[in-house]
């Protein structure tokens, strides 16, 4: 299987919650991200969380980390259409012996008034 | 403080071309990584350059090349272009490797078109 993979796509209706859910296989990452992509952007960090952490809260963001599981997810209180947009997961893996950022096939979030 | 910068925007080859793109990271970011982003396919890591070597490259064919400058910015360079090289592709830089991976932040791409 891909080294990190998302679900693909989420439909929600504006105020309700989102959740994207990412898994990852490589034990060793230190740094866990997310990141955002509107249409016709580059892509912007939202947030990250630390290896040793199982939860990052910045205003309507959540990030909940199982690492037993390898499963991360990313939790947007009160979404906007504003926050339409791809979301990537992404962590690093060893490569070479060098660390790699990996990034999921990312998440569309359709948000709908 | 100016974000990454890169040329051009948009770019029309035909199939057997060459192009060229340019990236320009972040004052103070010496390492810069390119990126594939693909319809369907994610993101996918091309290149890594830091402080003027490669350091990692992904499983792309040796027509897709690069280097990096004295004053850290890069080039992207692909040859005989196929129809299947229609991308976006992201330049990311951040600050010397330090034995781990930093924040990479992001330029907003080239659209690459290849007819």
């Amino acid at each position: 299987g891909e080294d990190v993979e998302q679900s693909l796509f989420l439909s929600v209706r504006e105020g309700d919650s989102s959740v994207i859910n990412c898994t990852y296989t490589d034990s060793s990452s230190t740094y866990l991200y997310w990141y955002k992509q509107e249409p016709g952007a580059g892509l912007q960090l939202l947030t990250y969380i630390f290896s040793n952490m199982d939860m990052k809260q910045d205003q309507r963001l959540t990030v909940l980390l199982n690492k037993k599981d390898k499963h991360l997810s990313l939790r947007i209180a009160d979404t906007q259409t504003g926050d339409s947009a791809i979301y990537f997961c992404a962590g690093p893996i060893m490569n070479s012996g060098y660390s790699t950022l990996t990034f999921g096939k990312g998440t569309m979030l359709l948000v709908s008034p | 403080e100016a974000g990454v910068t890169q040329s051009p925007t948009h770019l029309i080859k035909t199939r057997g071309q060459q192009a060229t793109l340019r990236c320009s990271p972040i004052s103070g970011h010496t390492s810069v990584y390119w990126y594939q982003q693909a319809l369907g396919l994610g993101l996918q890591f091309l290149l890594w350059y830091d402080e003027g070597e490669e350091r990692n490259r992904g499983n792309f064919p040796p027509r897709f090349s690069g280097r990096q400058f004295p004053n850290y910015s890069s080039e992207l360079n692909v040859n005989a272009l196929e129809l299947e090289d229609s991308a976006l592709y992201l330049c990311a830089s951040s600050p010397r490797y330090r034995g781990f991976l930093d924040e990479q932040f992001f330029g907003p791409g080239t659209r690459l078109t290849v007819l």
